[in-house]
């Protein structure tokens, strides 16, 4: 079983709301992502967290806020998105380093379907 | 530039066969990392492998092995008397320093195992 975990699976929610994504790790990784994946094509790194603050922002439009509350916990806040940001949203973990052989540990992804 | 090509966009086999997943990749590094992941319908990436490029020794998991040649780029991926339980999407990725250690992957392989 996978130990990164996210909340919730399948999320619907309309142009104009506001929702979140939740994921928590507890493999004690001081890195985490979110990664966007849309059908049958790889996942692309949206946002990395390195000791809790943000490192890498993949220019990703603002209707996307993550969030890193504590070195476990990672949010993905959504608001006013597009029917074209329905995808699979992964959030992973790993330990940091630049130069990183690191292995990055995948969750089971939320599935968000905007309509 | 870093790149991962899968050239196999799709591989159906009947089980009990034996099948090889394809990976090439690109770098300039010295020193990088190449990863293999497994995705089922249900959307988690699991990981299965992670190969330095400073070791070029096979590896054999049960029904799984994997030739990792820095001669020719590659990091090949071998499914040995294959399942049903084996059909997914397969990613190969590639992780260096000069991609400030992102996760490059390949297009992935989806792998069709019949019964």
């Amino acid at each position: 079983d996978t130990e990164v975990t996210q909340t919730p699976k399948h999320l619907v929610m309309g142009m104009t709301n506001k929702k979140s994504l939740k994921c928590e790790q507890h493999m004690g990784h001081r890195a985490m992502y979110w990664y966007k994946q849309k059908a049958k094509k790889p996942p692309e790194l949206m946002f990395v967290y390195s000791y809790e603050k943000l490192s890498i922002n993949e220019s990703v439009p603002s209707r996307f806020s993550p969030e890193c509350p504590n070195s476990s916990l990672l949010n993905l806040h959504l608001h006013a998105l597009q029917p074209e940001d329905s995808a699979l949203y992964l959030c992973a973990s790993s330990q940091p380093g630049q130069l990183s052989g690191n292995t990055i540990y995948f969750g089971e992804g939320s599935w968000l379907t905007v309509v | 530039a870093q790149k991962v090509t899968q050239a196999q966009t799709e591989i159906s086999v009947v089980e009990k066969e034996d099948v090889t997943l394809d990976c090439v990749y690109e770098t300039r590094d010295t020193t990088y990392y190449l990863f293999w992941y497994k995705q089922p319908p249900s959307g988690e990436l699991v990981f299965l492998i992670r190969r330095n490029s400073f070791d070029e020794q096979n590896e054999i998991s049960g029904r799984y092995s994997w030739n990792f040649q820095k001669s020719t780029s590659s990091f090949n991926f071998t499914i040995t008397a294959s399942q049903v339980v084996d059909s997914a999407v397969y990613f190969c990725a590639l992780r260096s320093g000069g991609n400030t250690g992102k996760l490059i992957f390949g297009q992935g392989t989806t792998l069709q195992v019949k019964p």
